[in-house]
């Protein structure tokens, strides 16, 4: 399985509601990243998750929570948002794994998450 | 931190012409380089990577070249259909061939047309 699983597909919320954004993985990886994707922009990394702790945080604002569960599961919780926060949103995974090794470098993204704050 | 400059930010060509997509790097430490194409709504996809010790990889009509000294690599795509028409980001990274996660640095992406 080299799927990275990412619900819902679509998602389209009022500035006051909040929700979840769920990515989920196989292949064992310990790394995980939440990206923002913008129409035709590079995707902007927002967090890291490396061994289910939060290695980086790009800066992001509180509105967006990360979560990590366990090995296989990222979540990142919606709250608060504003119109500008409409995006793609991306969850990728990537080596080492839990067999140990090496990073490849190689990020495995999901089909993403399309948000749309009214 | 490691910062990626791509050009041409669009590129049009002819079906059957050459594109070819240019990116430089800072940071002299990042040792893999990938390429990935996006398709209108979806996830970007790696299409080729290379790493710090090949200087050329190639994949049917898909070439990468790297640079290390100018610290430059360049995504190259013969016989080009309508098909490979899309978003194309390079990428950099340090962290290949660490124990830990890699911290990928993306080009602003090159919207390649191609036109039948």
């Amino acid at each position: 399985d080299t799927e990275v699983t990412q619900t819902p597909k679509h998602l389209v919320m009022g500035m006051t509601n909040k929700k979840s954004l769920k990515c989920e993985q196989h292949m064992g990886h310990r790394a995980m990243y939440w990206y923002k994707q913008k129409a035709k922009k590079p995707p902007e990394l927002m967090f890291v998750y490396s061994y289910e702790k939060l290695s980086i945080n790009e800066s992001v604002p509180s509105r967006f929570s990360p979560e990590c569960p366990n090995s296989s599961l990222l979540n990142l919780h919606l709250h608060a948002l504003q119109p500008e926060d409409s995006a793609l949103y991306l969850c990728a995974s990537s080596h080492p794994s839990l067999a140990g090794g090496r990073s490849t470098g190689e990020l495995f993204f999901g089909e993403g998450s399309r948000l749309t704050v009214l | 931190g490691e910062n990626v400059e791509q050009h041409p930010s669009t590129l049009s060509v002819q079906e059957g012409d050459s594109a070819v997509i240019k990116c430089t790097y800072s940071d002299s430490a990042s040792n893999y380089f990938p390429w990935y194409k996006q398709e209108l709504g979806k996830r970007p996809q790696l299409i080729i990577d290379i790493r710090s010790n090949v200087g050329e990889k190639k994949d049917q009509r898909i070439a990468v070249t790297l640079n290390k000294t100018a610290k430059h690599f360049s995504l190259h795509i013969t016989e080009t259909q309508p098909e490979d028409s899309a978003v194309y980001f390079c990428a950099a990274t340090p962290n290949a061939g660490g124990t830990s996660y890699g911290k990928l640095t993306f080009g602003q992406g090159t919207i390649l047309t191609v036109h039948p």
